[in-house]
C-alpha cells in the first residue's frame, strides 16, 4: 500500500547550516505531496506542498521537489535558524480526506 | 481569534473514568478531524466528519465516541481511560477543495494515571 519514509531523526545542525530532510514515497497513484511543521508545544502548519510531478513548493526560505522518477520530496533550506527547530512532517494524499504520514523527523539547531 | 481551538489544553485523570475534548473551527471548513499523536510523535487518525457525516472510523476501541453537533464542531468522548491512551489529541479541519491542507488545533494532552 501507499507509504511515507522519512530519514531518521534526530537532526542536529549549527546555525547557518545547510538543511536536507530525506522523504520518500510509495502510491498506486499520483499523490500530492505534503511538508508540516511541529513547533514545540504547537499543533502542525502545513508548510509546503506539491501536487504533481516537478512541482517545487516553498515557504519561509524551504523548499521541496516532487521527483516522480526517485519517488521523492525532500525537503532543503539553505541557511537554518534555531527557531527552526521543530518537527517535520512528510505526508501524501490518500484518499479525498486521509493523509499518510511519515514518522516525522526532529529537528534541531544550535546556535 | 483561532482557526481550530480545542478544549481542554491539558487532561490528568484516573484510569477508568470518562473524559471529553471539545473542538471548534471558525474557518466555515466541511471536514473535521481526530488525530493521535503518541510519544514518540507518531499521527494517526482516528476520526472523520463531513458535514456532520462520519467518513472515517478507524480501528480505534469503541471506548472512543466522536460527535459532531454541526460542521463546527467536533467532541471526542472517552470512556473507561486506560493507561495506552495517554497522548496527545488533535482535532484538525480542512475545505473540501484542498482536502491535503490540514489546520490543526494545539492539542490536547491526556495523561491517565
Amino acid at each position: 500500500g501507499d507509504s511515507v519514509t522519512q530519514m531518521e531523526g534526530p537532526v542536529t545542525l549549527s546555525e547557518e547550516a545547510f538543511l536536507t530532510i530525506n522523504c520518500t514515497y510509495t502510491a498506486t497513484g499520483y499523490p500530492s505531496l505534503f511538508w508540516y511543521v511541529q513547533y514545540p508545544g504547537e499543533g502542525l502548519q502545513l508548510l509546503l506542498k506539491a501536487t504533481k510531478a516537478d512541482d517545487k513548493g516553498s515557504n519561509k526560505g524551504f523548499e521541496a521537489t516532487y521527483r516522480k522518477e526517485t519517488t521523492s520530496f525532500h525537503l532543503e533550506k539553505g541557511s537554518v535558524q534555531v527557531s527552526d527547530s521543530a518537527v517535520y512532517f512528510c505526508a501524501l494524499d490518500y484518499t479525498n480526506y486521509q493523509l499518510i504520514w511519515g514518522a516525522g523527523t526532529k529537528l534541531i539547531i544550535k546556535p | 481569534d483561532t482557526a481550530v481551538s480545542q478544549t481542554p489544553k491539558y487532561l490528568v485523570t484516573q484510569m477508568g473514568n470518562d473524559k471529553s475534548i471539545k473542538c471548534e473551527q471558525n474557518l466555515g471548513h466541511d471536514t473535521m478531524y481526530w488525530y493521535k499523536q503518541d510519544s514518540k510523535k507518531f499521527l494517526k487518525i482516528m476520526f472523520s466528519y463531513n458535514n456532520k457525516e462520519l467518513i472515517i472510523n478507524e480501528t480505534v476501541p469503541n471506548r472512543f465516541s466522536p460527535k459532531s453537533p454541526d460542521k463546527a464542531h467536533l467532541n471526542l468522548h472517552i470512556n473507561s481511560l486506560e493507561l495506552g491512551d495517554s497522548a496527545v489529541y488533535f482535532c484538525a479541519s480542512s475545505q473540501d477543495r484542498d482536502p491535503g491542507e490540514l489546520f490543526f488545533g494545539e492539542g490536547s494532552r491526556l495523561t491517565v494515571l
